[in-house]
């Protein structure tokens, strides 16, 4: 099972400016990485695939970088609604595991 | 609009077994890969199970294989789990995902049902 490990755990950072959260997978998984956000009682939303592929909906200010092992999500200039937590998924070999995810809070 | 809506969760005693269902609305649920993935309370999200268009490729995570059972009515747009010999560590929220058509991610989730398996 490839192992995913985000970091760091959380992340604390002012509104307006750039967030940076890191992926790293256990053995390379190509270019098949994912992100998704989640919010507090919600389902988990869909941001990036393929590494830096944006979903449907997503803005601009999200993107995806990486290849074989390391990978991060940017946001440039957050806003006060990406505060939340985000996971990185690979989909080289099932099963699919996600990282551990990594808190995005207001700083 | 897709709409995935989850039901079958509750309490069950640990051994329990329980059948999950996902109905599904506002997409062709005959031509996706579906997936169940679930996420303990506080914890993170964990691929649970997968099943292929028709039903005839299944995928089971280790935590799950031998106890669960993946499949679908596609004349009934419903996708389903049946879970046996459920555990403590079985409690969570069980989500219904549809896979995306470029990659093997999920671009459209229900909202859970939560499972808690409890004495």
């Amino acid at each position: 099972e490839i192992v995913m490990t985000q970091s760091p755990a959380t992340l604390s950072v002012s509104p307006g400016e750039r967030a940076t959260l890191s992926c790293r997978a256990s053995q390379s998984i190509s270019s098949n990485l994912a992100w998704y956000q989640q919010k507090p009682g919600q389902a988990p939303r869909l941001l990036i695939y393929d590494v830096s592929t944006r979903a449907t909906g997503i803005p601009a200010r999200f993107s995806g970088s990486g290849s074989g092992t390391e990978f991060t999500l940017t946001i440039s200039s957050l806003q006060s609604e990406d505060f939340a937590v985000y996971y990185c998924q690979q989909s080289n070999n099932w099963p699919y595991t996600f990282g551990q995810g990594t808190k995005l809070e207001i700083k | 609009e897709v709409q995935l809506v989850e039901s079958g969760g509750g309490l069950v005693q640990p051994g329990g077994s329980l059948r999950l269902s996902c109905s599904a609305s506002g997409f062709t649920f005959s031509g996706y890969i579906m997936y169940w993935v679930r996420q303990a309370p506080g914890k993170g999200l964990e691929y649970i199970s997968s099943i292929s268009i028709n039903g005839g490729s299944t995928y089971y995570a280790d935590s799950v294989k031998g106890r669960s059972f993946i499949s679908r009515d596609n004349s009934r747009n419903t996708l389903y789990l049946q879970m046996s010999s459920l555990r403590v560590e079985d409690t969570a929220v069980y989500y219904c995902v549809k896979r995306l058509t470029a990659a093997s991610v999920g671009d459209y989730w229900g909202q859970g049902t939560l499972v808690i398996v409890s004495s």
